[in-house]
């Protein structure tokens, strides 16, 4: 099993620039979550979804949009990125509502 | 909402020897206490987790301890080795209301040989 993968892996993009951030797993997990981690502040909870076809807000959800059109796949948008979006994104599944498995990350760089 | 406070930033300690790392939280509806270690480059790994109806748990080397009248929970690594070095963080979560999820800043851990 790969676990949790997020694609891509490093991006650059330009003030106003769009761009979606892929995350898959295939443990069957019916949960998953997007977090930022940005320097001294730990992770926070941009969206998650609690199944296929469902998302809902975190924490820090401004500026961000997901779906989860099939249950392995969740993705991440970013409509017109900004330079308070630059962070590493972390995609995370879990089975219940505990032990999550997070992704290797995916480092966003808003210029 | 809920607030996870996390000391020491970074802590340095000889290999074989004990560290302990500290959280508190705000929110007593909080049940749900993990531990996460993130290596350089890497996801956070989930080491260790504990229940509110749980004082301590243990697992080989690494344990928890949960006082909820204090509102604070500790990790403590024993007879560490350079491979514990990592960032650990520690987290709170409401099981009934499960996108509660809130980490603390972080341990840098350095177990130096």
């Amino acid at each position: 099993n790969a676990g949790v993968t997020q694609t891509p892996k490093f991006r650059v993009l330009k003030t106003g620039q769009s761009m979606t951030l892929l995350c898959a797993q295939d443990m069957n997990h019916e949960y998953m979550y997007w977090y930022r981690q940005d320097p001294g502040m730990g992770l926070r909870l941009i969206h998650y979804s609690v199944g296929e076809g469902t998302t809902a807000k975190g924490e820090v959800p401004d500026g961000y949009n997901v779906s989860r059109l099939k249950k392995q796949n969740f993705l991440l948008g970013l409509e017109s990125a900004a330079p308070s979006q630059t962070s590493v994104y972390f995609c995370a599944s879990s089975y219940a509502q505990y032990e999550q498995y997070f992704g290797p990350g995916t480092r966003l760089t808003v210029t | 909402g809920e607030n996870v406070e996390q000391h020491p930033s970074t802590l340095s300690v000889q290999e074989g020897d004990s560290a302990v790392i500290k959280c508190t939280y705000s929110d007593s509806a909080s049940n749900y206490f993990p531990w996460y270690k993130q290596e350089l480059g890497k996801g956070p790994q989930l080491i260790i987790d504990i229940r509110s109806n749980v004082g301590e748990k243990k697992d080989q080397r690494i344990a928890v301890t949960l006082n909820k009248t204090a509102k604070h929970f500790s990790l403590h690594i024993t007879e560490t080795q350079p491979e514990d070095s990592a960032v650990y963080f520690c987290a709170a979560s409401n099981l009934y209301n499960f996108n509660k999820f809130y980490f603390g800043s972080g341990t840098k851990l350095n177990v130096k040989p």
